[in-house]
């Protein structure tokens, strides 16, 4: 019974290209959130996605920034033209439900360059 | 001012003691997590709580919803308790949530 899987672990990207992290829920959880944790900083919330549904992106930044949770396949968050102040962990949590326990994946780490 | 607040910052204690952090938030929730993130970064969720009191081994955590504060108590504290300890909220006016800046935890053999 797999965890929360996030892949790649690490990524390396140059200003201006595109970062896609991905994120595959436990298995039987339709409920997904993204996080992001900048350098010495806390986590804060980006966005809660349900199958093929966003549910609140109000933590994501307006532009470049953008997430989905297709109906088959890992929930996918994509960052365009990546700039330094992106690099940070980001983090996948799934829960069964809207208001239930939440299992978390080992993260992201994204560096730019 | 952030919706969730944690107290202390940074807590060190000498292992076997009993040791309390604090959550104070500001918004109407649905829930409240207790979260633990350890040197390596990983992340586990310690417990959900909507009302009254949860233990789970050495971990109790409590919350007021009248005076929307938690606590998390570690009793007989070990140095594998030393972690960051992650309070946050699921609002009950959105569907988001907020996270305190985490406590972090050293417990000294």
């Amino acid at each position: 019974n797999a965890g929360v899987m996030q892949n790649p672990r690490h990524l390396v990207r140059r200003r201006g290209q595109e970062a896609r992290l991905r994120c595959s829920p436990m298995k039987g959880h339709s409920h997904v959130y993204w996080y992001r944790q900048l350098p010495e900083e806390g986590l804060k919330f980006m966005v809660y996605l349900q199958k093929e549904n966003i549910i609140d992106e109000s933590g994501m930044p307006k532009e470049r920034f953008s997430a989905e949770f297709p109906k088959e396949g890992p929930s996918i968050l994509r960052i365009q033209q990546v700039v330094r102040g992106d690099s940070a962990a980001y983090f996948c949590a799934s829960s069964r439900g809207g208001n239930e326990k939440l299992f978390f994946g080992s993260g992201t780490q994204l560096s730019v360059l | 001012k952030n919706e969730v607040e944690q107290s202390p910052q940074n807590l060190t204690a000498q292992e076997g003691e009993f040791i309390t952090i604090n959550c104070s938030y500001s918004v109407g929730i649905s829930a409240l997590h207790w979260l633990q993130q350890h040197p390596g970064g990983g992340i586990v969720s310690l417990f959900m709580l909507s009302s009254g009191k949860k233990k789970h081994g050495r971990l109790i955590a409590t919350i007021n919803i009248q005076e929307k504060h938690s606590s998390l108590h570690i009793t007989a504290s070990h140095p594998r308790d030393s972690a960051v300890y992650i309070c946050a909220v699921f609002s009950n006016t959105g569907n988001q949530f907020y996270f305190g800046t985490g406590t972090s935890l050293t417990v000294i053999p």
